[in-house]
């Protein structure tokens, strides 16, 4: 139990909709970075969000984007869906001044 | 961040200590070595890290060799619950949220 919880943990859209993936992290995780995870491959990062503002990026287009909120949830939402996002999505979360990331399961996102 | 080198696969049998190896010969200073794992379809899970001195907690051991270019990370009593994809990532306190992940290795605990 790592304390990080993500929402829905499976979802099928079409290509070219918009998807808003969320997740909940402990009190105090000021901390977020979200990754994709293709199927037998290692999870590639996207971003990462401290205090509300994006302070890291992946090689990802801008059409994938994040929110983080005060109350330790944050967002990412992926517009104009291409069949190539079919993806575990996973997000992960760090307290201030700690060194290990704590993961989600994940939401396994399709795209047909 | 420097890259990693684990083999693609590993067998353990049950009850067996398992050693998993890791070259990082590139790695710099202040870049710690960590080791995730991930069982089928779920999140990574945090095992240990270190930055040049072996760590030991409830999970594994970590030895890094002196040099710092490969570490072991040591299953002292391997279960078939231990069966996952092992992965060693290097990162440094200035990319804190950014992990690496390579392919990592395949570990199977066999009965």
């Amino acid at each position: 139990e790592t304390g990080v919880t993500q929402s829905p943990t499976h979802l099928i859209k079409t290509r070219g909709q918009q998807v808003t993936l969320r997740c909940s992290s402990q009190s105090g995780h000021n901390t977020v970075s979200w990754y994709q995870q293709a199927l037998g491959q290692g999870p590639q990062f996207i971003f990462q969000y401290y205090r509300e503002e994006e302070n890291g990026r992946g090689n990802f287009p801008p059409r994938f984007s994040g929110l983080q909120f005060p109350n330790y949830s944050s967002e990412l939402n992926v517009n104009a869906l291409e069949l190539d996002d079919s993806a575990l999505y996973l997000c992960a979360s760090r307290r201030t001044g700690g060194t290990e990331a704590f993961f989600g399961q994940g939401t396994r996102l399709t795209v047909v | 961040d420097a890259k990693t080198t684990q083999p693609p696969s590993m067998d353990c049998a049950e009850g067996r200590a398992a050693n998993l190896p890791c070259n990082h010969s590139t790695i710099s200073g202040n870049e710690y070595v960590y080791w995730y794992r991930q069982i089928h379809s779920q999140g990574p899970q945090y095992i240990i890290h270190g930055l040049k001195n072996n760590e030991t907690n409830e999970m594994a051991s970590l030895i890094i060799t002196e040099d710092r270019k490969s570490s072991t990370l040591i299953l002292p009593h391997a279960t078939l619950r231990d069966t996952a994809v092992y992965y060693c990532i290097v990162r440094g306190t200035d990319s804190w949220g950014k992990f690496q992940f390579g392919a990592g290795t395949q570990v199977v605990v066999t009965p």
